[in-house]
């Protein structure tokens, strides 16, 4: 059983257009995260959540809206795609109290 | 505003070799270093961490030494092997939940 799941894997689609990348986590964790890698491989927070509540909030464009509809779930939408959002997005998850954080396999968003 | 500065940004060493990666941080507050090891298509995983109060950890092959009065610490692999091959990060955090920063990463590549 995969800890962190992302969906999807692969992602192809057309500047201007809105798409969605799906997180779930089966540990039992109480804090998810959003992370964005770079093409140089640099590691960004972009969002966290704690029991669906929004506790970390960098400097992301509002076109980025995370959605927690529960406590094993972080959601992240974007609109009105852009060529610079072309990256890898990271889902993670970490037990309350606890810095180990888990990763999923990611996301390889490429923006045409 | 770069918090942990990483380096090298990519080292070759042969089988049976120690690669040594060195990061250095500016905040004081930062009580919790960590080394992530993530392979291509993977996300990162943690690796080994240490607190401040320790001067260095042991993990198997894998070592931190901490110098908290040079605000540095460093990775040590000994006997590296090429499934060793990978990106290494290092990272650094105030508490559980808030944001951990990444430096940029070391590609490591171990030849046989």
């Amino acid at each position: 059983d995969t800890a962190v799941s992302q969906t999807p894997k692969y992602l192809v689609t057309q500047m201007g257009n809105d798409k969605s990348i799906k997180c779930e986590q089966n540990l039992g964790h109480d804090t998810m995260y959003w992370y964005k890698q770079d093409s140089k491989k640099f590691l960004k927070i972009m969002f966290s959540y704690n029991n669906k509540e929004l506790i970390i909030n960098e400097t992301v464009p509002n076109r980025f809206s995370p959605k927690s509809p529960d406590k094993a779930h972080l959601n992240l939408h974007i609109n009105s795609l852009e060529l610079g959002d072309s990256a890898v997005y990271f889902c993670a998850s970490s037990r309350q109290g606890d810095e180990k954080l888990f990763f999923g396999s990611g996301t390889q968003l490429s923006v045409l | 505003q770069q918090q942990v500065k990483q380096s090298p940004q990519s080292l070759i060493v042969q089988k049976g070799g120690i690669p040594i990666i060195n990061c250095a941080y500016e905040n004081t507050a930062f009580d919790y270093f960590p080394w992530y090891q993530q392979f291509p298509g993977k996300g990162p995983a943690l690796l080994i961490a240490i607190r401040p109060d320790v001067s260095e950890k042991k993990e198997g092959r894998f070592t931190i030494s901490f110098n908290k009065s040079a605000k540095q610490f460093s990775l040590h692999i000994m006997d590296s092997q090429p499934g060793d091959s990978a990106t290494y990060f290092c990272a650094a955090s105030i508490e559980a939940g808030t944001a951990l920063i990444f430096g940029k990463g070391t590609t490591l590549s171990v030849s046989s």
